[in-house]
């Protein structure tokens, strides 16, 4: 496609389910990049991907996250045991994965925990 | 790790003034730098990027940016604002000797007034 898309654009869930997230990157990008942005503060990095392997997870909050991406392109951020804390937009991101690209972002999926 | 500052929460300006919007950065390594417009219920756009060369540069809709080793800032500029220029603006940088991170400091709302 020509930009980032992800789907779905909002999701409101129970407290206690299962979520995924999924974004579909630009064709031809090897990096992928998860966010999560709460009202009023930066993206907060969560996962990158360069192919099929997770580069850097290290911003993953806990371990009721996850995320896949095992074809290298397409990639899920799975959410188990939601929390009302979890509640944010989730940004999705993609770029040809050299240092010296810009990542292009997706328009976010909006997840509500009630 | 990377990190990034943007010092202040909002920034107002007339229509047709000069406008600034301030970034610092820290890294281990070298930097690359990138400006982020968001708009209400959208996506982040790229703006620029420095990555090496010339301390100056320029990006979409008129704006720039000026890379300052010594002082490690990164600080967006347009000599004349317009209206539509109003949005948040986001800082970002990429210390590729640690990986493809991509860290984003927290916003900065720009309000241009008629």
């Amino acid at each position: 496609g020509a930009g980032v898309s992800q789907t779905p654009s909002n999701k409101v869930t129970e407290k206690g389910k299962y979520v995924e997230l999924r974004c579909d990157p630009i064709s031809g990008h090897t990096a992928l990049y998860w966010y999560r942005q709460s009202l009023g503060q930066g993206p907060e990095f969560l996962i990158y991907f360069q192919g099929t392997g997770a580069a850097d997870d290290s911003g993953l909050p806990n371990d009721r996250f996850f995320a896949v991406r095992p074809e290298g392109s397409v990639s899920t951020l799975k959410i188990q045991r939601t929390e009302r804390g979890d509640s944010a937009v989730y940004l999705c991101a993609s770029s040809l994965g050299t240092p010296n690209t810009e990542a292009f972002f997706g328009q976010g999926t909006r997840l509500t925990v009630v | 790790a990377q990190s990034v500052a943007q010092p202040e929460d909002q920034v107002n300006v007339a229509e047709g003034n000069p406008l600034t919007v301030k970034c610092t950065y820290s890294v281990s390594g070298n930097p690359y730098l990138f400006w982020y417009v968001q708009y209400p219920n959208r996506g982040l756009q790229f703006l620029l990027k420095y990555i090496t060369g010339d301390n100056l540069v320029k990006g979409s809709y008129g704006f720039e940016a000026e890379f300052n080793k010594s002082q490690t800032s990164f600080h967006l500029k347009k000599p004349s604002a317009l209206v539509s220029d109003s949005a948040l603006y986001f800082c970002a940088v990429r210390d590729w000797e640690y990986g493809n991170k991509l860290v984003f400091g927290a916003g900065t709302i720009l309000r241009v007034k008629s």
